[in-house]
């Protein structure tokens, strides 16, 4: 079957440090989103891409934050300048039009 | 604003059956979705609700009321392996992201 797949799957980084989390979502599906879940806490939704741009964001998806398709298959999530309250695991979704969210088993991300 | 309500943990008895209950209020409404999370791991797909009544899959079936903003997860003939968490998610129209409740902890005790 298909999956969702993230790189790397731990991230150790210095704070103020720049860090790009890596997925390749499942090659046919169109919408693709980004979500944190901090140690303990809920899954939060940070951003949704379709057809090449953002389709929504949260407030947590502020300007250190930044998302890109580069080419075909990857889809990228950039934070500018990472602080502690980063650390958290990130997953990755792609779906379908009418299809379920699948995640990435994600990326967890350590601020030291 | 958007609230999607499970109550914290649950513990339940191998071979038993157990109800996870959902209450959720959003601006609007396209769907409740119950995934299953292991410990440190992604949240899988369990079932989808749009329409009223139960939905069934092997042992996992999901109820959805939209009159009431009220979904359960039903699970039978528990296994140890169910223990995970449970959550439960709203979204509110075809394209927007999904909204998470914070997830119930089942533990499965033999």
């Amino acid at each position: 079957e298909p999956e969702v797949t993230q790189t790397p799957s731990h991230q150790v980084t210095q704070m103020g440090q720049e860090v790009i989390l890596r997925c390749v979502p499942i090659s046919n599906h169109l919408y693709f989103y980004w979500y944190r879940q901090i140690l303990g806490q809920k899954v939060e939704f940070l951003v949704s891409f379709y057809n090449n741009e953002i389709s929504e964001k949260s407030e947590i998806f502020d300007d250190q934050f930044s998302v890109e398709r580069p080419d075909g298959s990857n889809f990228t999530l950039k934070i500018r300048s990472t602080k502690l309250e980063d650390s958290a695991m990130y997953f990755c979704a792609s779906r379908n039009s009418n299809q379920p969210q699948h995640f990435g088993d994600g990326t967890r991300l350590s601020i030291l | 604003g958007q609230n999607i309500d499970q109550p914290t943990e649950m513990t339940a008895t191998e071979g038993a059956i157990v109800q996870i209950n959902c209450t959720y209020q959003t601006s609007g409404f396209n769907g409740l979705f119950w995934y299953q999370q292991h410990a440190g791991e992604a949240p899988t797909f369990l079932s989808y609700n749009v329409l009223d009544g139960l939905e069934e899959k092997g042992r996992f079936s999901s109820f959805l009321s939209r009159s009431k903003g009220y979904s359960y997860l039903l699970l039978k003939e528990l296994q140890m392996k169910d223990s995970a968490s449970y959550l439960c998610a709203a979204r509110n129209s075809g394209n927007t992201p999904l909204v998470f409740g914070k997830g119930t902890r089942l533990s499965v005790i033999a």
